[in-house]
């Protein structure tokens, strides 16, 4: 099967501007994850869905950060204003329905703020 | 507060030798753990799992919950075994949000 797709892989942007992540999960999958793994640490859940819902957000800076996953499917990630502070690999992950343990990753985006 | 503590950010060991990584956690219930591992220029994915108590590639990791410990063994490191290695823990049941540790990264030398 294929894996999770994750675009871009690399962004440079400055601070106060605006960015975006997409991801797609592997087909069937219901459960979808963000995190935001900042060098030197492991992975920060920011937000989970199951199927378009959201289950679990409260990691995420929702005053600058945003996700949505229109029809269950695809993800997008959205930071608006980036600060510094924001620079790490984004990762998306998904599983099956919800009571399946395995995560599988993608590739990530690694964002740098300058 | 639910956390994984890895307290080894980097363990050197010489091929042949025994490996074991430390993992502890803070979890107020009956967690799942895992650990994940992440080979150089690839994607991080499942190592093993508490509730199958299988080995793979050699390792194991035994669920020690007087302890809250579930450390990563092998007894014998191949080069190959080189990477970053993640624990986890997910909730029993409801959301079944994961918490990673900070990882260790394991170098096996020749």
């Amino acid at each position: 099967e294929a894996g999770v797709a994750q675009s871009p892989r690399y962004k440079i942007i400055e601070k106060r501007q605006s960015v975006a992540f997409w991801c797609n999960p592997i087909s069937g999958h219901a459960t979808l994850y963000w995190y935001q793994q900042i060098l030197g640490q492991g992975p920060k859940l920011l937000i989970q869905f199951q199927n378009n819902g959201v289950v679990d957000d409260s990691q995420l800076p929702k005053d600058r950060f945003s996700a949505e996953r229109l029809k269950g499917v695809d993800s997008t990630l959205k930071i608006q204003p980036a600060k510094l502070e924001d620079s790490a690999v984004y990762l998306c992950a998904s599983s099956r329905p919800l009571g399946s343990y395995e995560q599988y990753f993608g590739p990530g985006t690694r964002l740098t703020v300058t | 507060a639910q956390r994984v503590t890895q307290p080894e950010k980097l363990l050197s060991v010489f091929k042949g030798a025994p490996v074991e990584l430390k993992c502890n956690y803070s979890y107020s219930g009956s967690p799942e753990l895992f650990w994940y591992v992440q080979y150089s220029r690839q994607r991080l994915q499942l190592l093993l799992r508490h509730i199958s108590r299988e080995s793979i590639k050699g390792f194991t990791a035994d669920l020690n919950k007087g302890e809250t410990s579930f450390h990563l063994k092998k007894p014998f490191a191949q080069e190959e075994d080189s990477a970053m290695y993640y624990c986890a823990l997910s909730g029993a049941s409801g959301t079944y949000k994961y918490i990673f540790g900070t990882g260790t990264r394991l170098k096996v030398l020749a």
